[in-house]
């Protein structure tokens, strides 16, 4: 059980374009989802966090018009990047939160290219 | 605020050797610790866990760790590493549920062990 998708795994896109990462709760209800970034050979940087059906609250740093969050479902967040630049480049990794509880279940992650 | 410190950047060992990976936090409150692997372009899957209770904890695939409050470490062990071992390691705290400190996890910059034939 506990099992986190994302789609899509790998995305290359043109710069000045916009991409929609999604992350969803196969098998439990997700009220609380993160959104990472690593960058190669680099930690994990937390950018937001979205409860279901508020607004996502951004870490400092973190441009909240140019990654925007949403959180409609108990099963679904989304995380698009606006208007794309190549230093955007990165693996976008997300995790979920049951209500209960304290484990955040991670998905596969992301792998956006902007070129 | 809370911080995690991984001083290893990388950790070469030979097949069969033990390993231990260090990990040093900061935080003026409990925490709950966690150390994560990560293979490559994969997400994150949790090795083990300390929440509270025994201080020596004990993972999957053979990993265990040592929760110390006064030197403020949770060191990663395994007694003999195979190849399969190879990847990216984190270690990483949250405050207990019902804190009001945040509940996202912060991680260390993590270690890479490179387990040689």
């Amino acid at each position: 059980g506990a099992v986190v998708s994302q789609h899509p795994s790998r995305v290359i896109c043109k710069s000045g374009t916009s991409v929609k990462i999604e992350c969803r709760s196969l098998d439990f209800q997700a009220t609380t989802m993160f959104w990472y970034r690593q960058f190669p050979k680099k930690s994990l940087m937390l950018m937001a966090t979205s409860n279901e059906g508020s607004k996502a609250t951004y870490e400092q740093g973190v441009e909240k018009d140019k990654f925007l969050i949403n959180h409609a479902s108990l099963t679904l967040s989304t995380l698009t990047v606006t208007s794309a630049h190549p230093e955007d480049s990165s693996f976008y990794i997300c995790s979920a939160k049951q209500w209960v509880g304290y484990e955040q279940y991670f998905g596969p992650g992301t792998r956006l290219t902007v070129t | 605020a809370q911080s995690v410190t991984q001083l290893d950047s990388q950790v070469p060992v030979f097949e069969e050797a033990p390993v231990e990976l260090r990990c040093n936090y900061s935080s003026s409150v409990s925490v709950y610790l966690f150390w994560y692997v990560q293979y490559p372009n994969q997400g994150l899957q949790l090795l083990l866990k300390y929440l509270s209770g025994s201080t020596l904890v004990k993972g999957i695939n053979g990993f265990e760790a040592e929760f110390n409050k006064s030197q403020t470490s949770f060191h990663l062990r395994k007694p003999s590493v195979h190849i399969s071992d190879t990847a990216e390691y984190f270690c990483a705290v949250r405050n207990p549920p019902g804190d009001t400190g945040r509940r996202a996890l912060t991680f260390g910059s993590g270690t890479r062990l490179q387990v040689q034939p």
